[in-house]
């Protein structure tokens, strides 16, 4: 596997409480990105990093928090877990010579009571 | 609305048939396409992709997909399917106005009995 690793794999928070999720990398990849993977729905980007402090919004944002300060972590905050943030977390890395060729983290099955 | 589509939610053969799996998108300019796969408790992979050239694109594994620009479609096929491609399948566009961000479409999860 590429060097992509994402912590905690799984994870029960109650309702209303923060919720932090990493995604690491070794590639020394420019870009990444959170999905969240939900049935029917497939995967849908929640925020998107170009580099180091330099975030963006994708397409299903409310409610979540993205941090960058180093090249290798991407972080995803969810402020306030809500039961519909339950889901499967998917991080994505890709390299400038080819930006749009994912390769994706394990996954983070995170649940909401 | 959901701009990549994949009609078949879910799809069950016997090994040895034959598999398409389809997939449409709605967008009318330059698009580059691909299909992931995910087996049963890992992440996803990349199968095949579609930059420009040859519309009939060959993927790992015995998988292949065709670009038909017309029908805005990019279905995938494998000619006899094994109890090992048991999966989901995700097609996924990438927009020419969408920066690096590929859309990708609801799945299609794919069981294959022995």
């Amino acid at each position: 596997d590429a060097g992509i690793t994402q912590s905690p794999r799984h994870k029960v928070t109650e309702t209303g409480t923060p919720v932090t999720l990493r995604c690491h990398q070794t590639e020394n990849h420019r870009y990444m990105y959170w999905y969240r993977q939900d049935p029917g729905h497939g995967l849908r980007l929640i925020h998107y990093s170009y580099g180091v402090k330099d975030t963006d919004k994708g397409e299903v944002s409310d409610g979540y928090s993205v941090s960058r300060s180093k090249t290798e972590d991407f972080l995803l905050t969810l402020e306030s877990a809500t039961s519909s943030q339950t889901s499967v977390y998917f991080c994505a890395i890709s390299e400038s010579r080819d930006p749009i060729v994912y390769t994706f983290g394990s996954g983070t099955r995170l649940t909401v009571v | 609305a959901q701009s990549v589509s994949q009609h078949n939610h879910h799809v069950i053969l016997s090994e040895a048939a034959s598999l398409e799996l389809g997939c449409n998108y709605s967008y009318g300019g330059t698009v580059n396409l691909f299909w992931y796969v995910q087996y049963p408790g890992q992440h996803l992979q990349l199968l095949l992709k579609y930059f420009s050239g040859d519309p009939l694109v060959k993927g790992i594994k015995g998988f292949e997909a065709e670009f038909i620009k017309s029908k805005f479609s990019f279905n995938l096929r494998k000619p006899s399917v094994q109890w090992s491609d048991t999966a989901e399948y995700f097609c996924a566009v990438k927009r020419d106005n969408a920066g690096n961000m590929l859309t990708f479409g609801g799945g299609t999860r794919l069981m294959v009995k022995p």
